[in-house]
């Protein structure tokens, strides 16, 4: 079974502008996670999907969006891209809620913002 | 709020000996998980070892065994036999029963030295 795969693996972008990444879960898997890894800031939760439905969202500005399509496939996208936006995005995904379902993580996006 | 703190940056152990990474964890619930997770360099997150904080035994997972102590709020992870493929950045996470976003901590950078 393929394991979790993000695109691109790596983004060069300037300020201003917007980006969007993408994450495909493992088969048969509906919870898609996201979360943004800085050396400062550690891992931090930005929000999850389920079904199509953002049932979570982490401390992030509204510059930080997301969504989930039927196939279960989620996009996160920044808008109006900081120097501080760049890091490791990653997602994670699960076939349910709660931690008895464990998630699998993808490798990651890494982002730079010149 | 979850926190979870760790509170060594970095360790070293020799081939073949035996670590302890120390994670507590600041909690008001009394049903949740708790994970320790290993990110390898430039390499994807892979879950090490899970507990159930209803269960008073610490889990097992070959040469990885936790010491929890709920009352303590106190999960630490044991490594035994330490290999060089054991070297990464290995983080401990708190996740509530029933949700599906993780706390993390800041991270133990482990260096097993040949």
């Amino acid at each position: 079974k393929a394991g979790v795969t993000q695109t691109p693996r790596y983004l060069i972008k300037t300020r201003g502008q917007q980006v969007t990444l993408s994450c495909s879960p493992i088969s048969g898997h509906r919870s898609v996670s996201w979360y943004q890894q800085t050396p400062g800031q550690g891992l931090q939760f930005l929000f999850e999907y389920f079904s199509e439905t953002q049932r979570n969202k982490g401390n992030f500005p509204g510059r930080f969006s997301g969504r989930q399509f039927s196939n279960s496939r989620s996009e996160m996208n920044v808008s109006t891209l900081e120097l501080g936006d760049s890091a490791l995005y990653l997602c994670a995904s699960s076939t349910g809620t709660g931690g008895y379902n464990e998630q699998f993580f993808g490798p990651g996006t890494r982002l730079t913002v010149l | 709020a979850q926190t979870v703190t760790q509170s060594q940056p970095e360790m070293s152990v020799q081939e073949a000996e035996t670590v302890t990474l120390s994670c507590t964890y600041d909690t008001s619930e009394n049903n949740y998980y708790l994970f320790w997770y290993k990110q390898p360099p430039s390499r994807q997150m892979i879950l090490v070892i899970r507990q159930e904080a209803y269960k008073q035994q610490n889990a097992t997972e070959n040469r990885f065994s936790v010491n929890f102590q709920k009352a303590a709020k106190s999960f630490s992870l044991k490594i035994s036999d330490s290999q060089l493929g054991d070297t990464a950045m290995y983080f401990c996470a708190f996740m509530e029963n029933t949700g599906n976003q993780f706390y993390f901590g800041t991270g133990t950078s482990l260096t097993v030295i040949p």
